[in-house]
């Protein structure tokens, strides 16, 4: 069972906006630990889509954006595109197991 | 940006032994950490363990404690992930991943190394 709580799956048209829910406890991201997205596609290793709750990397178009709230984060995608069909997971560190959790990945289908 | 290089894919019986590896391209920088990520068939990200390259200080998630050995050679920048009797199930795409500090990001994955366990 994930630590963290993603939706399985979510989807939507091309252009809309679709928001991906990550839900924790007070042992990792209710505490001071940051929440990291990831895009993982098919035959490739996971890319950092942000870090640090609200960061993104060089090269990750502005469509990503990210908040944390309390125990909670959130990764938004306005203007779907095709491309953005995969799976895509939150991951923190978890002060109790003194290492990295993840959430079980949400597949998003860009219809 | 640093490169994380993991060793090819492995096909395995039940009860064999293996070891994978991951090398990362700043040999000569040992102090981060590396942690060992296990994707299994039509499954999520699964953190296994971590180990620090300057020390080998080893932390594992308690789903795989006892059941694979994470190891490193800081001479070379590699950490290693050992089963000493593989089963069916550890079936899975394994990623080596490294954060800036141990509650960072993610920023640097290796390709990941498939292994098989099959009869």
């Amino acid at each position: 069972q994930p630590v963290l709580t993603q939706p399985p799956s979510m989807s939507g048209a091309p252009g809309q906006r679709v928001v991906i829910s990550c839900t924790g406890t007070s042992s990792n991201i209710g505490s001071v630990y940051d929440v990291h997205w990831y895009q993982h596609l098919p035959g490739t290793a996971p890319k950092l889509l942000i870090s640090g709750n609200v960061n993104r990397p060089l090269g990750v178009p502005d469509r990503f954006s990210a908040s944390k709230s309390d125990a909670s984060a959130s990764l938004a995608i306005t203007g779907l595109q095709a491309e953005d069909e995969g799976d895509y997971y939150c991951q923190s560190f978890d002060r109790s197991l003194g290492g990295w959790v993840f959430g079980g990945g949400t597949k998003l289908t860009v219809l | 940006e640093v490169q994380l290089v993991q060793s090819g894919a492995e096909v395995k019986k039940p009860g064999e032994s293996l070891t994978i590896s991951c090398k990362a391209s700043d040999f000569g920088f040992t102090n981060y950490w590396i942690g060992w990520v296990r994707q299994m068939p039509g499954r999520g990200l699964e953190w296994m363990g971590l180990i620090f390259l300057g020390d080998s200080e080893t932390r594992y998630s308690p789903s795989f404690q006892g059941q694979v050995t994470i190891s490193a050679d800081k001479s070379t920048a590699t950490a290693y992930l050992q089963w000493t009797g593989l089963k069916v199930s550890d079936t899975a795409m394994y990623f080596c991943a490294r954060p800036r500090h141990i509650s960072g990001a993610l920023d640097s994955w290796g390709q990941g190394t498939q292994v098989t366990v099959s009869s």
